[in-house]
């Protein structure tokens, strides 16, 4: 199994730009977390889903972030405009459900300068 | 909300020690208690994990305890080795109807010196 993939792995872009964050999970596994880790706030939740369509985004920070994820194998994380505050490492994760273990991806290094 | 508390923030133990790390909840409908480890680099992984139905459970060098009645639990790693340098966390979820979502805490940086 390829485990849980993300793309890209860095992404160093300007302030302003759209950013677009992606994840592959785990073939049969049908929910799905994006988290981001910073040094000051650790591991947050953003949003997750379940059998694709959006269960709990109370941990997207505002209005410039968004996700879908329109089919169970693909989703995206976008941010618009992006900022230095958003720098940060961004994680996937998936779980099958009924399921206790979450598999993160390996995450996308965000740098906005 | 913080509602998950973790201690300490970094711990630094010779090798062949025990390292101990702790973490206070304040959800009482918490029914999952796993902990991940993060090597520099890489995504958290599952380390172990205990439902409150029991007070210890052990794999290998890694044992967690549980105090329902305190609403904590640790996290310790017996004979610690250099390779078990990484960051921890503890974190709480509830399984049924709870959507499998992680409540994580601040992480741990463990350091295990020769």
């Amino acid at each position: 199994d390829a485990g849980v993939i993300q793309s890209p792995r860095h992404e160093v872009t300007e302030m302003g730009q759209e950013v677009t964050l992606r994840c592959k999970p785990i073939s049969g596994h049908n929910s799905l977390f994006w988290y981001r880790q910073t040094m000051m706030r650790g591991l947050e939740l953003l949003i997750y889903f379940n059998n694709n369509v959006p269960i709990d985004d109370s941990g997207m920070p505002e209005d410039r972030f968004s996700a879908k994820m329109p089919n169970a194998s693909f989703s995206t994380l976008k941010i618009q405009p992006s900022e230095p505050r958003d720098s940060a490492v961004y994680f996937c994760a998936s779980i099958t459900n009924p399921g206790n273990t979450q598999y993160f991806g390996p995450g996308t290094r965000l740098t906005v300068l | 909300q913080q509602q998950v508390k973790q201690s300490p923030q970094s711990l630094i133990v010779q090798k062949g020690g025990i390292s101990i790390i702790n973490c206070a909840y304040e959800n009482t409908a918490f029914d999952y208690f796993p902990w991940y480890q993060q090597f520099p680099g890489k995504g958290p992984a599952l380390l172990i994990a205990i439902r409150p139905d029991v007070s210890e459970k052990k794999e290998g060098r890694f044992t967690i305890s549980f105090n329902k009645s305190a609403k904590q639990f640790s996290l310790h790693i017996m004979d610690s080795q250099p390779g078990d340098s990484a960051t921890y966390f503890c974190a709480a979820s509830i399984l049924t109807g709870g959507g499998n979502k992680l409540t994580f805490g601040t992480g741990t940086q463990l350091k295990v010196e020769l």
